[in-house]
């Protein structure tokens, strides 16, 4: 069975611009969660998804946000971005809603310039 | 205090010992508990997880958890140089999100 994949794998912006992220689920998964992992944080939790909807929520302010499609292919956000958004960022799938063992992808490493 | 902590190390140990990770954390309603290794550059495997109190072992790796004192820990007996890498204590709180603990750097020195 495939993976979590997560593209693209590497991305330059500078700061005002907006970034798109995608995110594949593992075959079956349909729960679809985000963290963003850098240096100094730790890794952080965005947003979960399941079934289209959000489930959960981390403490991020209102220029990230995301979605899910009805294939659970997931996709973030990130408007107006800012040099302290540079990190690595995590798409995580695991098999249901309340089904805490998460799979992680291999990140996609965004750095603001 | 912080909802989950890890000692962030680094850890040294010589190949063949046990390395001996531990985690706090302060969600007193948390029930799930896991332990993922992070290698420099990748993102985290899951290496164990664990929900009742005692010890859980796989292999050279054993996860414990004690809820009365909020702590589970991780051992890795025979410890390879292969096993140098980040870990991270992961936990499911009562809010049902998976927190991370920062993570401890382990060496193990061949």
């Amino acid at each position: 069975k495939a993976g979590v994949t997560q593209t693209p794998r590497y991305l330059i912006k500078t700061r005002g611009q907006q970034v798109t992220l995608s995110c594949s689920p593992i075959s079956g998964h349909r729960s679809v969660s985000w963290y963003q992992q850098t240096p100094g944080q730790g890794l952080q939790f965005l947003f979960e998804y399941f079934s289209e909807t959000q489930r959960n929520k981390g403490n991020f302010p209102g220029r990230f946000s995301g979605r899910q499609f009805s294939n659970s292919r997931s996709e973030m956000n990130v408007s107006t971005l800012e040099l302290g958004d540079s990190a690595l960022y995590l798409c995580a799938s695991s098999s249901s809603a309340g089904e805490e063992t998460q799979y992680f992808g291999p990140g996609t490493r965004l750095l603001v310039l | 205090q912080k909802e989950v902590e890890q000692n962030s190390g680094p850890l040294s140990v010589p190949e063949g010992a046990i390395a001996s990770l531990n985690c706090t954390y302060s969600d007193r309603g948390s029930q799930s508990f896991f332990w993922y290794r992070q290698y420099s550059g990748k993102s985290p495997e899951l290496i164990m997880f664990i929900y009742s109190n005692g010890d859980k072992e796989d292999g050279r790796f054993t996860a414990q958890l004690n809820k009365a004192s909020q702590y589970v820990s991780l051992l890795i007996r025979d410890s390879q140089p292969s096993d140098s890498a980040t870990y991270l204590c992961a936990i499911t709180g009562s809010n049902y999100k998976l927190t991370f603990g920062k993570g401890t750097l382990l060496t193990v020195n061949p």
